[in-house]
Order: structure tokens, then C-alpha cells, then sequence
């Protein structure tokens, strides 16, 4: 059974740096790309950042680019979110989710609420 | 950047109504389409994947079409579990756009 579970998540205050993990397990993780989604309060779904399995390739979304940082570590089915200057609009939940161009389904955490304020 | 766009915004209907939801792409992303469902407080269930794959689980009344640029999802015979906000995904390139959402609400 695939499963990918979010952890990290908290209350910071702006400008202050936080860091998400997303354990998978279920499937051979190096082989799949992996993307972080947010939704902040009441707002619909955002892509925020995407990985290739092998972890040579990054993408971001206009709104994160230069603050937040993407990685994985293959040995330990672990996919990290680094997000430094934290701002209040950075406020949602995060979830990793399995997707990519491959005849196989797509698979989501639960999510963890990061709260961006004074 | 994909620009995904869905009609409408919002739906009203009645349990035992067929509804459908139309998702656009500003440009093609073959068939890397998904559909999800989501209710206040838990994430998105995918329902939909690769535009008519069915996600195992789901009622098959619940089904996908389209390719290229327009797609579409439908629910036949709606029942009241099936009230909730509805968002396509394309994952054909980055970043992996969403559709702005669609509420579907009981008349």
C-alpha cells in the first residue's frame, strides 16, 4: 500500500525559515517524481515545487522560486521541503503528492499546516 | 505556464441529477489529466487520472473523458456524499496547474 505521510509543519513567525519532510513507502520511491502542493485557508489547490526521481531535477512555482528549496534522499524514501523568509501568505497546508506523466495513479498525504505569523 | 481553466464555478443539483464539470488547458497536455474531490478539512481524493482512468474505490458513477485541451468529468445518479469541491490537475509539464475549482452545492 502507498503511503506518504507529511510531518514539520508549526506555527513561525515571517521572515523565519521551516523545514517539511514527506516519508513515502509502498513503491520504489527513487523512480517517481514527487511535487509539494499547498492550499491555503479557504483558497483552492497550489503547486508549489516539483523533484525527478533521481533528485537532478528541480522546478518551482513563481511564488517560491529563490525562498523555498526541494530535495529528496532516495536511501531514506524522504522528500524535504526547505522554506526560508517565510512570509504570511506562505499560510496553508502542505501536501506531497506522487504525480507525474506515467501510466500509474497518483497518491497525496495528508497534509501539514503551516501557520506563517506574529 | 498552463493556464487550467473550469466551468463553473459554482453547481447547483439535486440528488439523482447527472452533472458535468469541463476543465480547459491554454494548451495541450495530452491525456495527463486528473480529476479530485474535496471536502472542508481533509485533502483532495483523487478520483480520475491519466483523464479516464478510474482510481480504484470510486464509484463508477463517476467518470472522465477528453484529451489535447478540453476534458470533462461526470457524476451520474448524484448522491449526497457527492457534495463537495471538485479540481482538475494537468501534469503534462511544470509546473502542475489546478483548475480554479468547482463547488457543487444541493439545490
Amino acid at each position: 500500500e502507498v503511503q506518504m505521510l507529511e510531518s514539520g509543519g508549526g506555527l513561525v513567525q515571517p521572515g523565519t525559515s521551516l523545514g517539511l519532510s514527506c516519508a513515502a513507502s509502498g513503491f520504489t520511491f527513487s523512480s517517481y517524481a514527487i511535487s509539494w502542493v499547498r492550499q491555503a485557508p479557504g483558497k483552492g489547490l497550489e503547486w508549489v515545487s516539483g523533484i525527478s526521481g533521481s533528485g537532478d531535477s528541480t522546478y518551482y512555482a513563481d511564488s517560491v522560486m529563490g525562498r523555498f528549496t526541494i530535495s529528496r534522499d532516495n536511501s531514506k524514501n524522504t522528500l524535504y521541503l526547505q522554506m526560508d523568509s517565510l512570509r504570511a501568505e506562505d499560510t496553508a497546508v502542505y501536501y506531497c503528492a506522487r504525480v507525474g506523466p506515467t501510466t500509474y495513479s497518483i497518491y497525496w498525504g495528508q497534509g501539514t499546516l503551516v501557520t506563517v505569523s506574529s | 505556464d498552463i493556464q487550467m481553466t473550469q466551468s463553473p464555478s459554482t453547481l447547483s443539483a439535486s440528488v439523482g441529477d447527472r452533472v458535468t464539470i469541463t476543465c480547459r488547458a491554454s494548451q495541450s497536455v495530452s491525456t495527463w489529466l486528473a480529476w479530485y474531490q474535496q471536502k472542508p478539512g481533509k485533502a483532495p481524493k483523487l478520483l480520475i487520472y491519466k483523464a479516464s482512468s478510474f482510481e480504484s474505490g470510486v464509484p463508477f458513477r463517476f467518470s472522465g473523458s477528453g484529451s489535447g485541451t478540453e476534458f470533462t468529468l461526470t457524476i451520474t445518479s448524484l448522491q449526497p456524499d457527492d457534495f463537495a469541491t471538485y479540481y482538475c490537475q494537468q501534469y503534462n509539464s511544470y509546473p502542475y496547474t489546478f483548475g480554479q475549482g468547482t463547488k457543487l452545492e444541493i439545490k
